[in-house]
């Protein structure tokens, strides 16, 4: 089946620091999801890609669907506190109409 | 709008006992799905439903069984618990339109099989 790495698997950083994750696939993907998870909770979406080369913003959060089409990035600029939490990737492929392929996810933890 | 509904929160059973984990969303999505996060192994698809009626089995399967009679609810249920389900589930739903993959989760369930 179609495989994601996701890295790194976990960051630590100081407040105020931007960052970076990615996810990069064996296979072409035809969308790119990003998630947030809170401890406790479900994962939330932030940002949804469909088209190689897009660069989409959700407010400091920015998200590229690689040209490839085979990876996505998401970077945090100005990290606060409450962006703490584990960031999935997620993909469709083109074979698969249906189902989602999750990364295992980057925790970020951001010291005050 | 309550969007994905899930109930228990929390659950222990124990080995060998089977219940049912419940799912309900209020957002007319016709795709429904079932997922378990293990730590280190991130989101992996349990079973899913495009619709009333059709379901589909993920990547792991085995020792649960779903069915849905209602575009609303998407229950799990485990016939017979074993340790190794001791897990989170999560429950999601989205639009089936092809251009759209946006999918919402639901708060969880938390079992332990003991």
């Amino acid at each position: 089946g179609q495989q994601l790495n996701q890295s790194p698997q976990s960051m630590f950083i100081q407040e105020g620091e931007d960052v970076s994750m990615n996810c990069t696939s064996s296979s072409i993907f035809n969308t790119w999801l990003w998630y947030k998870q809170d401890p406790g909770e479900g994962p939330v979406l932030l940002i949804a890609l469909y088209k190689a080369g897009e660069l989409t913003s959700n407010g400091r959060l920015t998200a590229q669907f690689g040209i490839t089409r085979k990876d996505s990035f998401l970077n945090i600029s100005a990290s606060i506190p409450s962006d703490v939490g584990i960031y999935f990737c997620a993909g469709r492929g083109g074979g698969s109409n249906y189902k989602l392929t999750f990364g295992k996810g980057t925790l970020l933890t951001v010291n005050p | 709008n309550a969007g994905v509904t899930q109930t228990p929160k929390f659950q222990v059973l124990k080995t060998g006992q089977s219940m049912t984990l419940q799912c309900a969303q209020d957002m007319n999505h016709e795709y429904m799905s079932w997922y378990r996060q293990d730590p280190g192994m991130g989101l992996r698809l349990i079973h899913y439903s495009v619709g009333a009626g059709i379901t589909d089995q993920g990547e792991v399967p085995n020792g649960y069984n779903v069915s849905r009679s209602t575009t609303e609810d998407f229950p799990l249920r485990l016939l017979s618990a074993a340790p190794s389900q001791t897990s989170v589930y999560f429950c999601a739903s989205r639009r089936q339109e092809t251009y759209s993959y946006e999918q919402y989760f639901g708060p969880g369930t938390r079992l332990t099989v003991t």
